[in-house]
């Protein structure tokens, strides 16, 4: 059984930087389509894009794209989110999800989150 | 993008009752529609997938159908442990998008 593991809590300051991991263990990783989801604080879910499985090719929301980087290490079977420019509005828990049965399938593991708060 | 919407975005019930949550797609979908559940302080959980098939583990009571561009969600009758909210989210096409969510608490 697939088990995720994400890295802990930042704080950050508006305009810089913030890069989450989420370490799996079990399973054949380099098989997985690998998705993350934020969730500001009160509000819904929201797709920031992910990669898919073997090519690990990127895809990203386009109110991400020029400020996102999905990557996945398929020897330490660790994905990575990072976020640039980071504002107040930013601020959210971040869930790295994978889907064992491909990138359209739905994502029946998640991590179990990290909240990043930006504030100055 | 493709839009998601969902009604109603909260409604109460009592144990036992029958609820159902519905989701709209803005086009074609297809069948690639899944369902979630959250708790307050929670990863979400998937519960349905291919608009109709249950996850491993995710009891009977829990149900979808899929009518076109529309899909429900429908618990059959309502137990204590599923007061959460509920995603729907489309993985036709990226960006795949959520529904905005529906609350389903105590009457």
């Amino acid at each position: 059984q697939v088990h995720l593991v994400q890295s802990g809590a930042e704080v950050k300051k508006p305009g810089s930087s913030v890069k989450v991991s989420c370490k799996a263990s079990g399973g054949a990783f380099n098989n997985y389509a690998i998705t993350w989801v934020r969730q500001a604080p009160g509000q819904g879910l929201e797709w920031m894009g992910g990669v898919v499985p073997i090519f690990r090719t990127p895809h990203s929301a386009q109110q991400f794209q020029d400020r996102v980087t999905f990557s996945a290490d398929d020897f330490t079977t660790t994905a990575y989110m990072e976020l640039n420019s980071l504002t107040a509005d930013d601020t959210a828990i971040y869930y790295c999800a994978i889907q064992t049965s491909g990138w359209f399938s739905g994502m029946d593991v998640w991590g179990q989150g990290t909240t990043v708060t930006v504030s100055s | 993008d493709i839009q998601m919407t969902q009604s109603p975005s909260s409604l109460s019930g009592s144990v036992g009752e029958r609820v159902t949550i519905t989701c709209r797609a803005s086009q074609n979908i297809r069948n690639d529609l899944n369902w979630y559940q959250q708790k307050p302080g929670e990863a979400p959980k998937l519960l349905i997938y291919g608009a109709s098939t249950l996850h491993s583990g995710v009891p009977s009571r829990f149900s979808g159908r899929e009518s076109g561009t529309d899909f429900t969600l429908t618990i059959s009758s309502l137990q204590p442990e599923d007061f959460a909210s509920y995603f729907c989210q489309q993985t036709y096409s990226v960006p795949f998008t959520f529904g905005p969510g529906t609350k389903v608490d105590i009457k």
